[in-house]
């Protein structure tokens, strides 16, 4: 079945640790989304892209990064950066078309030790 | 910018009570409009959509309705169960002039506990 697929499910960090969640879709989707999700804020977009070697800063860039060297793949880097890095973060898919709705991962889970 | 509001939970029902969870937005252009759902500890899953102005869009017994005059599309469903707990999120897409932007817009979610 075609999906999309987050890993890992939990995720643990250190102060000064740089660290990079996976996201692989096999929707054959051209866009990809990142979104940190906080309790009572709904979803906010970190980086989105929608071509290989290209990507767009969303609402809440600083402190992460991303790369699209393929079009199944869009990791996330958290870097040291961000200073609230806790959340549940979210990658999603969508063909690069009018009325598309995007398709999402089950996401990770991310906590600072 | 485009927004979208959405009532304020959390929403408490019994089972086989009706259900409404309202949503309106602002947008630039004609944006279609989205229902999803998101269970405990997962990630959103698509539950209507509707593109155009009073399309209703529908699935497991949930209903919306794309209303342009009052830019609302509330979400309604006749008679909850227990396994209808969730967050529910109303979003909306609206492309650019250039067609070039297809970011989602969302409501920040509703919690839904129905009690059996």
């Amino acid at each position: 079945d075609g999906g999309i697929t987050q890993s890992p499910k939990y995720l643990f960090r250190k102060e000064g640790q740089n660290v990079t969640l996976s996201c692989e879709q096999n929707l054959n989707h051209d866009a990809m989304y990142w979104y940190r999700q906080d309790p009572g804020q709904g979803l906010r977009l970190i980086y989105y892209s929608q071509i290989v070697n290209d990507f767009q800063k969303g609402d809440i860039a600083e402190g992460y990064s991303v790369s699209r060297e393929k079009k199944e793949s869009f990791p996330l880097t958290v870097t040291s950066a961000q200073k609230n890095p806790t959340a549940f973060y979210l990658c999603a898919s969508s063909p690069v078309a009018d009325n598309q709705p995007q398709h999402f991962g089950d996401g990770t889970r991310l906590s600072i030790l | 910018g485009d927004s979208v509001t959405q009532m304020e939970g959390p929403v408490t029902l019994s089972e086989e009570a009706f259900l409404t969870i309202n949503c309106t937005y602002t947008a630039t252009g004609y944006p279609s409009l989205f229902w999803y759902v998101q269970y405990p500890g997962e990630g959103l899953q698509l539950l209507l959509k509707a593109t155009k102005a009073d399309d209703k869009g529908s699935n497991k017994g949930f209903e919306a309705t794309y209303r342009k005059e009052t830019t609302s599309f509330h979400l309604e469903k006749g008679s909850v169960q227990v396994s209808d707990s969730a967050v529910y999120f109303c979003a909306l897409t609206a492309p650019s002039s250039g067609g070039s932007n297809y970011k989602l817009t969302f409501g920040k979610g509703t919690l839904l506990t129905v009690n059996p």
